[in-house]
């Protein structure tokens, strides 16, 4: 079985600051990774995901991740933020053996002016 | 280019009645998820279905909660007997087969209130 967490429920930040949502994952099994993201009153939408190859992985909007085995973790970075960012982001994993997803809690992103 | 399209989007129904929802994949895709998100809870995997093979139903809370896929296509979640903590928002995915890796496209969620 695996399991996700997200330690921050809430990430308050200014306009153009960096930002990290954490992620830490348990897994008896080698996983993938991946960040969905949930604007305000619309679907999840896929951020990015790590299946194999470059641990650093990036997203169209400028969003990255970087897997570290060691320290099971998969935490999303993003060098200035826009208003725009502002929305409920989930980390999930899935087994390498198959497609069901298991995804944290959540982080609300509130990005202000 | 439709995505997963979910039916109803609000539906508020009295505590014991039976309520189903429905989900319509992305054309071509076989496998089909049902996960419910609720407050303080997350996102919770409820069942999936790829193509002909047996339904993944090992996150069914109860024997209350059902789901069917008809035609390798559109799927139908029961709640039978609904209570008040079964308020949530149910949210349909699909995927084009269950191997790993592959993109999960999710519908905007059917928001179920008891009351």
């Amino acid at each position: 079985a695996q399991s996700v967490t997200q330690l921050d429920s809430q990430v308050p930040v200014f306009e153009e600051a960096p930002v990290e949502l954490r992620c830490n994952y348990s897994s008896s099994v080698s996983v993938y990774l991946f960040w969905y993201v949930q604007y305000p009153n619309q679907g999840l939408q896929l951020l990015l995901k790590y299946l194999s190859g470059s641990t650093l992985v990036e997203s169209i909007n400028g969003f990255e991740a970087e897997f570290n085995k060691s320290q099971t973790s998969f935490h999303l970075r993003k060098p200035s933020v826009h208003i725009s960012d502002t929305a409920e982001y989930f980390c999930a994993v899935s087994p390498g053996g198959g497609n069901k997803l298991t995804f944290g809690t959540g982080t609300q992103l509130k990005v202000e002016l | 280019g439709a995505g997963v399209s979910q039916s109803p989007s609000n539906k508020v129904t009295e505590k014991g009645k039976d309520v189903e929802l429905r989900c319509d994949p992305i054309s071509g895709h076989t496998a089909l998820y049902w996960y419910r998100q609720s407050l303080g809870q997350g996102l919770e995997f409820l069942i999936y279905f790829q193509g002909n093979s047996a339904p993944d139903k090992s996150g069914l809370p109860s024997d209350r909660f059902s789901a069917e896929r008809t035609g390798g296509s559109v799927s139908t979640l029961t709640i039978q007997r609904t209570q008040q903590e079964d308020s949530a928002v149910y949210l349909c995915a699909s995927s084009l087969d269950s191997s790993s890796g592959n993109t999960i496209y999710f519908g905007e969620g059917s928001w179920l209130t008891v009351v």
